[in-house]
């Protein structure tokens, strides 16, 4: 079956740059639209982007510019990079296949924006 | 942007019984692309419904969901005990994929 599991750094500093990659088994990453979307501590969810399996992205406008979702086909993984974090970047950061909705999720994971 | 508000925020029921939780947005839905999600506490969410009506790979048909345009409901026909869980509205008609607040169905 098809499974995703998110990695990174659970702990970043203000201002610096969040990076989580995704590794996905049971499916091919060539095939499909993969996806990345937050929760706040008990608080709802929050769709950051995707990105297809031609490599095209779409992001949501409130975090584009500092938002950069990439695939790494050779190790069928797709990274997270957001740059410039404060606290209110704080959540649980879950990867997906899927582009418009997310089919199968990954465990999620903490990310804490503090110094 | 399409604002999705789920009503009510808590409903608090019997095993057993019928829920009917609501997903309104502020502008039609285009193609009814609108998508349900259960989540449980330190669990990631489950896709339950998409296209507003279709079920997911392996989610019991006692699982439903209707609605068309600015108004979509889930309903589930029989509450199991693990079926107590929040519940997540989310579109993608648009270029801009937007989720509701949730709906807790609680035990009551």
């Amino acid at each position: 079956q098809v499974q995703l599991q998110e990695s990174g750094p659970g702990l970043v500093k203000p201002s610096e740059t969040l990076s989580l990659t995704c590794t996905v088994s049971g499916a091919s990453i060539s095939t499909y639209y993969w996806s990345w979307i937050r929760q706040p501590p008990g608080k709802g969810l929050e769709w950051i982007g995707y990105i297809s399996y031609s490599g095209s992205t779409n992001y949501n406008p409130s975090l584009k510019s500092r938002v950069t979702i990439s695939v790494d086909t050779s190790k069928t993984q797709f990274s997270l990079k957001l740059s410039s974090v404060t606290a209110a970047d704080t959540a649980v950061y879950y990867c997906a296949r899927g582009g418009n909705y997310g089919i199968n999720w990954g465990q999620g994971t903490l990310v804490t924006v503090s110094s | 942007e399409i604002v999705l508000t789920q009503s009510p925020g808590t409903l608090s029921l019997s095993p057993g019984e019928r829920a009917t939780l609501s997903c309104r947005a502020s502008q039609s839905v285009s193609s009814s692309y609108l998508a349900w999600y259960q989540q449980k506490p330190g669990q990631a969410p489950r896709l339950l419904i998409y296209g507003a009506s279709s079920r997911a790979t392996g989610i019991p048909d006692r699982f439903s969901g209707s609605g068309s345009g600015t108004d979509f409901t889930l309903t589930i026909s029989r509450l199991e005990p693990e079926d107590f869980a929040v519940y997540y509205c989310q579109q993608y008609g648009g270029s801009l994929l937007t989720f509701g607040g949730g709906t807790k169905v609680e035990i009551k």
